[in-house]
This record gives structure tokens, sequence and C-alpha cells, in this order.
């Protein structure tokens, strides 16, 4: 079983849709939660974080729930510019790095 | 602030010959980086974290002597392709993770490495 597991897509939507992601993570000392975007070709660009008690930033809200170990991601308002893959990444609790866990990405086409 | 940058960004070699591809953090010192590699239509997948002043650790199923890195300074980590393949060629990404503190790894634009 992967670490990180996304649905892979596409999700094909027109401008202005609302679309959800989700992403279930096997490791319960998982400690932080993050949503990557990459855009193809291109190196992955942090998009937000993820905390316990659900954040937003603009048109961007994250969930998360630890006792389903399952993490979202809704994007309102669907932009052309929204086009991407989004990777959803676990850190690890403890030890001296920070190595970070992607999982395998979910493709957005956001269509005119 | 916290740029990163990777050198080269694309490189085409021969079979057997050694590449080395190079990840600077610009603005800010980072004593850990890390070595990713993806595959077409694949995630990222960590290959090793450099320490510097200390050996890389690298993640199960990566040969240390075929991915030799190289963290000799707060600025600047190497990874050595050597005795490159076809199979070898993927999108090979670092990042680094800033001294003065924060969660957040900073990532090169990445080389693709094509061996033909």
């Amino acid at each position: 079983r992967k670490e990180v597991e996304q649905d892979p897509g596409p999700f094909n939507v027109p401008e202005g849709a609302t679309v959800a992601f989700n992403c279930t993570y096997s490791n319960s000392a998982s400690q932080s939660f993050f949503w990557y975007r990459q855009d193809c070709r291109k190196e992955p660009k942090l998009l937000m974080s993820v905390y316990s008690s659900g954040n937003e930033d603009g048109r961007f809200t994250a969930q998360l729930n630890r006792a389903s170990q399952y993490i979202s991601l809704l994007i309102r308002d669907s932009k052309l510019s929204d086009s991407a893959t989004y990777l959803c990444v676990v850190k690890m609790r403890g030890g001296a790095t920070n190595k970070l866990i992607f999982g395998t990405g979910t493709l957005l086409a956001v269509q005119p | 602030g916290a740029v990163v940058s990777q050198h080269p960004s694309r490189v085409i070699c021969k079979s057997g010959t050694s590449v080395k591809i190079e990840c600077r953090s610009l603005d800010f010192q980072a004593t850990t980086m890390f070595w990713y590699r993806q595959f077409p239509k694949q995630s990222l997948m960590l290959m090793a974290t450099s320490n510097e002043g200390s050996k890389a650790t690298y993640e199960q199923g990566v040969e240390k002597d075929k991915f030799l890195i190289n963290h000799a300074s707060l600025t600047l980590s190497t990874l050595t392709v050597t005795s490159a393949h076809p199979e070898d060629s993927s999108f090979y990404i670092c990042s680094a993770h800033r001294d003065s503190g924060g969660y957040e790894q900073y990532f090169g634009p990445g080389t693709r490495l094509t061996v033909t």
C-alpha cells in the first residue's frame, strides 16, 4: 500500500466549477500535511499547509481528519490557471530531517 | 527570498558517462538538502537526504555508489549520476530546508536528464 494515495484523475471541470481532491495516508505517525501544486515539467510549489481545524486561503480550502487519515482540498470558482497536478504531501514525525512523502498527484484540467 | 537553483536544467549524455547536477540555495543556508527523482506521470520519490559535512542518507533501493552526493558547503549539494544508463533518464529535483527555521522545503527548478 502506498504511503500517500490520491486519485490520479484527470479531473476535467469547466471554469467556475468547484472541485474537491481527496488523499489518504497510511502512517499514523505523520506529523504535518501539505498540498503542493506542480505544473507540467516544473518543480512543485507549496500551495498550503493543512491543519486539523481546517484552513482557507482565498478560493482554496484544506481539511484534515487525523482519525480517518484523510486530507482534502477544495477549489472554488476554478480558473484556467488552476490547471496543474495537485500533490498531497505528508511529513513524518520525529527524526533529524524533514522528510516529505509525496502522493502521486491529481491532475486538474479546467476547461474554458 | 528562499531561492534554490539547479544546474544544468537539461542534459543529454551517452550511456556509460557520468553527469553532475548542482543544487544551490541562493539566499539562505541549508545544512539539509534533498534529492528527488520523478519519472513521467509519477510522483516525486525521495532518493537521499544530503547533509552538509557528513554522509548522505539514502532511501531504500537507491544505490549510493551510483548516485554520489556531496554537500561540501551550506549552500551547495551535488548529485553525480555515475555510469548513466537510459533507465536513469528522469527529472531530478533538489530541495533545501532553511537552517533559520520553518518547515518548508524550497525546491529547485529541476534537471531533466536524458541518457542515450
